[in-house]
């Protein structure tokens, strides 16, 4: 079966400071969802990539898909507080499954 | 607004006794799914649903019940819940497959 490993597995930075959220599949990704959850609350949608190479920007935050679609990665710049949560991100298995990955906790220090 | 709705929010009930989530949206999203969430194990889909009148089982589909009589709406439905489905319960939807999927606010669901 596909799966998804996130490293790592928790984070702790000080504001201000920059941070990468990795994803990593043995399988060629067909697409590649970046998920926010605060605490026990709702997935919130940060972005989608499908292309090998693509790279999007919301803000702060850049997620990229490697060119054989087995690796995103998610950047935040000059992390502030309200950037806490846990990062899922979430692939396509084909058959109207979106699994996901365990998730990166992140901590922002004030 | 478009979004994915959840009732209830919280739940407690005890092993055996039959309880509904409900879960609607209003997007005319062909696609609706609920997965459950728990501790080291991530997002687990249960069920999931293509139009209406045609649902399918997920990664862990025991101990519950989908309808989809409307497109709209999605229930989940445990007969007789047990200890172990204690858990925090998402409903999603999407236009079709491989679109951005959106989800409901979670169900926090304790069974004593």
């Amino acid at each position: 079966s596909q799966e998804l490993e996130q490293s790592p597995q928790s984070l702790i930075v000080q504001e201000g400071k920059n941070l990468t959220i990795n994803c990593t599949s043995s399988k060629t990704l067909y697409g590649l969802y970046w998920y926010k959850q605060k605490y026990g609350e709702g997935l919130i949608f940060l972005m989608m990539l499908q292309k090998g190479g693509e790279e999007k920007s919301h803000e702060k935050i850049t997620a990229k898909l490697d060119e054989k679609k087995q690796q995103s990665s998610l950047h935040i710049t000059a992390s502030q507080p309200s950037h806490a949560g846990i990062y899922l991100c979430g692939a396509d298995s084909g058959a109207n499954n979106l699994f996901f990955g365990t998730g990166t906790r992140l901590t922002v220090i004030p | 607004e478009a979004q994915v709705t959840q009732n209830p929010r919280y739940l407690i009930t005890v092993t055996g006794k039959k309880l509904t989530v409900t879960c609607s949206q209003n997007m005319n999203h062909e696609y609706m799914s609920w997965y459950r969430q728990d501790p080291g194990l991530g997002l687990r889909q249960i069920y999931y649903s293509m139009n209406v009148e045609v649902t399918d089982k997920g990664d862990v589909p025991e101990g519950y019940k989908v309808s989809r009589k409307e497109k709209r709406n999605f229930p989940l439905i445990l007969e007789s819940p047990s200890p172990n489905q204690t858990s925090l319960y998402f409903c999603a939807s999407r236009f079709r497959e491989r679109e951005t999927q959106y989800f409901g606010p979670g169900t926090r669901l304790l069974v004593l």
